[in-house]
């Protein structure tokens, strides 16, 4: 199994609605990732987990909350969200973070804000 | 900091050779990658390769890296019509346990049938 499973694949929100994007891997990966992409843009990382425990928050506003259940799951709770936040956001798990970042990315889930 | 540049647009004919290139600043970067994103997907990894080499082949994907000029080249065979797609360059920096990937811009590839 090498692959990187998002749901939902997309989603339609509020500004006051709470939802939470989800993502699970089952490739034994110790560091799962989640990145921001705009259209015609690169993806932009926001979360790394490693071994579970949240080693990078690249300065992302606090109405996105990432949650590691265990190590297979990744959540991204979202809540009180605006417009310019409609963007798809990626998944991702590697190995680890020791060097080689072989990157499985999920498929995304199609945020729309309104 | 580091940076990743790549042009922004190539356009080739079904058949031909296409090759998309890539400029990175961060000459600590130990390996770089390429990624093929297709329209409404992920990103899915096509390749990589180590600093310490020059060339990967990997059956129509070939890879070269000019670490002097900080230079990454990604050739493509026989290009067909599903090689359409943006091609994401990208290097990993960092030190042990804190690498990070850095993303260039894509090249979006069309091909001509």
């Amino acid at each position: 199994d090498t692959e990187v499973t998002q749901t939902p694949k997309h989603l339609v929100m509020g500004m006051t609605n709470k939802k939470s994007l989800k993502c699970e891997q089952h490739m034994g990966h110790r560091a799962m990732y989640w990145y921001k992409q705009k259209a015609k843009k690169p993806p932009e990382l926001m979360f790394v987990y490693s071994y579970e425990k949240l080693s990078i928050n690249e300065s992302v506003p606090s109405r996105f909350s990432p949650e590691c259940p265990n190590s297979s799951l990744l959540n991204l709770h979202l809540h009180a969200l605006q417009p310019e936040d409609s963007a798809l956001y990626l998944c991702a798990s590697s190995q680890d973070r020791a060097g080689n970042e072989k990157l499985f990315f999920g498929s995304g889930t199609q945020l729309s804000v309104l | 900091g580091e940076d990743v540049e790549q042009s922004l647009f190539l356009s080739v004919r079904e058949g031909d050779s296409s090759v998309i290139n890539c400029t990175y600043t961060d000459s600590s970067s130990t390996y770089l990658y390429w990624y093929k994103q297709e329209p409404g997907a992920g990103l899915q990894l096509l390749t990589y390769i180590f600093s310490n080499m020059d060339m990967k082949q990997d059956q129509r994907l070939t890879v070269l890296l000019n670490k002097k000029d900080k230079h990454l080249s990604l050739r493509i065979a026989d290009t067909q019509t599903g090689d359409s797609a943006i091609y994401f360059c990208a290097e990993s920096a960092g030190g042990a346990g804190s690498y990070q990937l850095t993303f260039g811009k894509g090249t979006k590839l069309s091909v001509i049938p």
